[in-house]
């Protein structure tokens, strides 16, 4: 398996546009994780799923963020209008280990918001 | 609101000593444990999970868990320079949810 796929892995953009992060599971695994890291505050959780159906949101920073999950192979993080602050490292990770909790990250979207 | 703290570091051992990474956490209920390497710019990659008290062994790497302590530690033996990275602790309470610490920098000096 290729593992979990994530683009564009580099985003620059203007505050007040609009920004699309994307995500490929690692296929049979139903549970989706979308990170934020940052310096400041390390690895934030954002969102999670499980079989496509959002479960905890309550890291989501605010209305600007929204995340999908339309089938088991694509998710997608938007954030809307962006702000300099949204600068970070966003991570989506997967996982199927209802007991180990083991999750596998992708390589990451390294976003500048100017 | 549940914390893992670690010490940020950096942390300094010279090839072939034994570095010893640290990690508290603040909710009892937690019932998985992680420790995660990050080399810089690149993404977490799961190292060892533990999730009973006492020692866990894989290859140079020790997890060490108290419960009691609300404690977690990671022992690397034989340290090497590619051991040179970011080690982060992960603590989950059943719900499939993780707590990150911010990490712990670890430098092995050859």
């Amino acid at each position: 398996d290729a593992g979990v796929i994530q683009s564009p892995r580099h985003e620059v953009t203007e505050m007040g546009q609009e920004v699309t992060l994307r995500c490929k599971p690692i296929s049979g695994h139903d549970y989706l994780f979308w990170y934020r890291q940052t310096m400041m505050r390390g690895l934030e959780l954002l969102i999670y799923f499980n079989n496509n159906v959002p479960i905890d949101d309550s890291g989501m920073p605010e209305d600007r963020f929204s995340a999908k999950m339309p089938n088991a192979s694509f998710s997608t993080l938007k954030i809307q209008p962006s702000e300099p602050r949204d600068s970070a490292v966003y991570f989506c990770a997967s996982s199927f280990s209802p007991r180990d909790n083991e999750q596998f990250f992708g390589p990451g979207t390294r976003l500048t918001v100017l | 609101q549940k914390e893992v703290e670690q010490n940020s570091g950096p942390l300094s051992v010279p090839e072939g000593a034994i570095a010893s990474l640290n990690c508290t956490y603040s909710d009892r209920g937690s019932q998985s444990f992680f420790w995660y390497r990050q080399y810089s710019g690149k993404s977490p990659e799961l190292i060892m999970f533990i999730y009973s008290n006492g020692d866990k062994e894989d290859g140079r790497f020790t997890a060490q868990l108290n419960k009691a302590s609300q404690y977690v530690s990671l022992l690397i033996r034989d340290s090497q320079p590619s051991d040179s990275a970011t080690y982060l602790c992960a603590v989950g309470a059943g719900s499939y949810q993780l707590t990150f610490g911010k990490g712990t920098k670890l430098s092995v000096i050859p």
